[in-house]
This record gives structure tokens, C-alpha cells and sequence, in this order.
């Protein structure tokens, strides 16, 4: 059964901090991995996209790294700001079909407190 | 900033009403998806369509209905509104293969669904 696991389910981290956040996916044929991150209230938005062959991307102040060994990836967030509070949210997508099917984590709700 | 958009953003309903929660996009992509999402739960896809006059049910089922008339246009229906209904609904559209875009896919803010 294809599925994706995040952890922790929720995080609380000082202002500055750095937090890591981690995913474990049992989707296959793997195509790519996204982190999406979620506003309350709001859509996902695309933080990064990895396929097989990356093993390491970045956008500012996040980092998601992947394993497809494995089946690991994370995402690092340094230096942590208050409008980094939301849900954080793993997506694998397989190959097995031209719709490029997702499958979503339930998500980490980060808390940054001041 | 993605070009996709969702209204109401809010809709309290009583049951048995008849509901449209409407979603357009100006980006021009074939593909567009309708999920549900609970609180603190994964999304669900429970429509998805590859363009005019092409629906298809997801991986939840629903007692929504969808239509695809307009390219930028995917409407979702419920005819009989329950309190079992109540979520947040999510559409997303993406762009077609061969981009090189890994069918990126974009969200609407959500409507956030309550029925009494």
C-alpha cells in the first residue's frame, strides 16, 4: 500500500532555531517528492520538488534532502521566523499513471514561538 | 503566487441545501483536481479531470459532482448538502506533461464547509 508517514505531528521550536522534519514514503514506481507548506487556512503552497536522482535541494532557508534507498527525506528549515508557522506536508507522486498521482502526508504543524 | 481561485473561502449551509463551490485558474492547464481535507488529515483527491468534458472520480468517494465546460473552470456540486459534508475542499490544477514542470501542482485557498 502506498503511503506516506511524517514525523513529528507537531513541533515547537524558539525563534532562530533550526528544526528538522522528517518523512518516510512507501510509494512505488517513485517519481518525485514535494514539501509543501500550509498556511491555516489556506492551500498548499511547493516548497521543493526532488526526483530520483536528487538527493539534495534548497529554497532560502529551507533544505529538503531525500534517500531513495531508503525511502527518507527531510526538511531542514534554519534560522526560523514567526511566518514559519504552519503545517509542512510530504507528497510522493508515482509513475505508474499519466495523472502523476499524489499521495499526501497528514503533515507536521510547526509552532515558532517568539 | 499561484493564479487559482476558490469561492466562498467560508459557506455555512444548512442540511439539505443544494451547494456549487466554484474554482477557476487563468493559468491555462488542462488538468484540475478537487480534494477534501479534515483537520490535522491528509488531503483525499476525490474529482479530477484532463481537460473539457473530462471527470473523473478520485480515491474518496464523494457524493459531489463535478463539471468541466471551460478549460478555466471546474465547478463541484452538492446536491443535498449533510453535516457529514463538512471539511475544507481544496482545488488544484497543474501543467501538463512535458513541461519539465514534474506536473507542479497549484492550490486554491480552500472552502471551508460547514453544514448544520
Amino acid at each position: 500500500k502506498n503511503q506516506v508517514e511524517q514525523s513529528p505531528q507537531s513541533l515547537i521550536i524558539l525563534e532562530g532555531k533550526n528544526c528538522t522534519l522528517q518523512c518516510n514514503y512507501t510509494v512505488s514506481p517513485f517519481s518525485n517528492l514535494r514539501w509543501y507548506k500550509q498556511d491555516t487556512g489556506r492551500g498548499p503552497v511547493s516548497l521543493t520538488i526532488m526526483t530520483f536522482s536528487e538527493n539534495t535541494k534548497s529554497n532560502g532557508r529551507y533544505t529538503a534532502t531525500l534517500d531513495a534507498d531508503t525511502k527518507q527525506s527531510s526538511l531542514h528549515i534554519t534560522a526560523s521566523q514567526l511566518s514559519d508557522s504552519a503545517s509542512y506536508i510530504c507528497v510522493v507522486s508515482d509513475r505508474g499513471s499519466t495523472l502523476g498521482r499524489l499521495y499526501f502526508g497528514r503533515g507536521t504543524q510547526l509552532t515558532v514561538w517568539p | 503566487e499561484a493564479d487559482i481561485y476558490q469561492t466562498p473561502r467560508y459557506l455555512v449551509i444548512g442540511t439539505g441545501k443544494k451547494i456549487t463551490l466554484e474554482c477557476s485558474q487563468t493559468m491555462g492547464h488542462d488538468k484540475m483536481y478537487w480534494y477534501q481535507q479534515d483537520p490535522g488529515m491528509e488531503l483525499h483527491l476525490i474529482h479530477y479531470s484532463y481537460g473539457v468534458n473530462s471527470t473523473e472520480k478520485g480515491d474518496l468517494s464523494s457524493e459531489s459532482t463535478v463539471s468541466r465546460i471551460r478549460t478555466e473552470h471546474f465547478p463541484l456540486t452538492l446536491e443535498s448538502a449533510r453535516p457529514s459534508h463538512t471539511s475544507q475542499y481544496l482545488c488544484a490544477s497543474s501543467e501538463p506533461y512535458g513541461t519539465g514542470r514534474l506536473y507542479e501542482q497549484y492550490f486554491g485557498p480552500g472552502t471551508r464547509l460547514t453544514v448544520t
